[in-house]
Parts: structure tokens; C-alpha cells; sequence
């Protein structure tokens, strides 16, 4: 049974540049989540979706972050431009929609450095 | 806004014994509390998780309790294992779908 899937696992590259995150939920789930992790702030969450439909966003840190999921199995989180200060480990979750809060399933993250 | 505060921030415990971890939320309205473990280099996994209906709950050598009037909720882990080193999560419910994460503890299990 696959989890959620992330790619790439590492990305190294330099300032400035455009750096895309992807995601491919559990078949099934139709709530996706995009978090970002620091030793200095922890697990925050970035934006989610349901059914595909952004729903909150006010995670994003600025205008660079764009989040997309253009069907039920692929999710992407670009920046662009990137900077030092973005480099952290970024993981998607997914989850099954319902009133009774179901748990999130992470996946393994993109460790990004920005150079 | 919401908030969950977790401590301790890192936790040291001789294998065998029993750890603890506490939290506390802010919004009166969460029901739902999941537990997570993150070991390095990997996501978090879900180990446990309690509803507001329910002040127990265990599984093996995990349990969770919370105390919905207090807002407190905490983390047990008894008979511990070199396994269980790694950094530990709790979180709460914010909204329908959205969960706030505590800030997380490292536990070391001590030879």
C-alpha cells in the first residue's frame, strides 16, 4: 500500500532560482497539506486543499510560494524566486475529508537547501 | 489563534522506564488530538490519536489521556526501547481539517 510520495528527496540549488516540490497523495484521500519544517519553527502548515480546491492558505510565507493541485493525485509547491531562508524540509500529508477528523499520512520530504 | 504547547522539549529516559510527554491546546472547540513520531531523515507517522469522546486510550505500551476541562493532554510510553528514541509530536484540531502541531520532544532512550 503506498504512502504519500514526495519528490525529489534533496534539492540543492542557488538563490534565485525556481525550485518545484511535488506530491502524489494516497489514491483515495482528498485532503492535501503542505507543511514546512525548522529547527526554529517547527512543523508549520502552508497551505491545504480539499478536492482539489485551495482552502486556506495564510501559511504561505510570501507571493514567491505558489502551491497547485491540478487533480486528485498530483499536488506542487514552487518558489520562485528562492532564497537562503527557505532552505527546510517540506512535507505533504494527506487524508481522507470528513466531519470526524481523520488522521493526516506524511510523506518523507524534500530537504531543500538554498545556496 | 490556536496553540498547543508541548514540553518537554527533550526528554532523557533509562531503557525500561517510563517517559511522559504534555501537552496543553488553546481553542475549546479541538477533538481530535493526534501523536506523531518523526526518526531522522523520515516524515511523521502516526502512532496514536484520542477524540474529545474518550478520555483514554492505549495500545501496547502507548496511551494517551486527555482532560478536555484542563485542556491538557499527554503522552505515556512505558517499558521504553532503544526504538523509541526519535522525536515525538502532538497536535490538535483547528477547524474541520486543519491540525496546529506542538513543537515537538526528543526522547533518548538510555542504555
Amino acid at each position: 500500500d503506498a504512502g504519500v510520495i514526495q519528490s525529489p528527496r534533496h534539492e540543492v540549488t542557488e538563490m534565485g532560482q525556481e525550485v518545484t516540490l511535488r506530491c502524489k497523495p494516497i489514491s483515495g484521500h482528498n485532503s492535501l497539506f503542505w507543511y514546512r519544517q525548522t529547527m526554529m519553527r517547527g512543523l508549520e502548515l502552508l497551505i491545504y486543499f480539499n478536492n482539489n480546491v485551495p482552502i486556506d492558505d495564510s501559511g504561505m510565507p510570501e507571493d514567491r510560494f505558489s502551491a497547485k493541485m491540478p487533480n486528485a493525485s498530483f499536488s506542487t509547491l514552487k518558489i520562485q524566486p528562492s532564497e537562503p531562508r527557505d532552505s527546510a524540509v517540506y512535507f505533504c500529508a494527506s487524508s481522507l475529508l470528513g466531519n470526524s477528523n481523520q488522521p493526516q499520512h506524511f510523506g518523507d520530504g524534500t530537504r531543500l537547501s538554498i545556496l | 489563534g490556536e496553540n498547543v504547547e508541548q514540553h518537554p522539549s527533550t526528554l532523557s529516559v533509562q531503557e525500561g522506564d517510563s517517559a511522559v510527554i504534555k501537552c496543553t491546546y488553546s481553542d475549546s472547540a479541538s477533538n481530535y488530538f493526534p501523536w506523531y513520531k518523526q526518526e531522522l531523515g523520515k516524515g511523521p507517522q502516526l502512532i496514536i490519536d484520542i477524540r474529545s469522546n474518550v478520555g483514554e486510550k492505549k495500545d501496547q505500551r502507548i496511551a494517551v489521556t486527555l482532560n478536555k476541562t484542563a485542556k491538557h493532554f499527554s503522552l505515556h510510553i512505558t517499558e521504553t526501547q532503544p526504538e523509541d528514541s526519535a522525536v515525538y509530536f502532538c497536535a490538535a484540531t483547528y477547524r474541520d481539517d486543519k491540525i496546529i502541531f506542538g513543537k515537538g520532544t526528543r526522547l533518548h532512550i538510555l542504555p
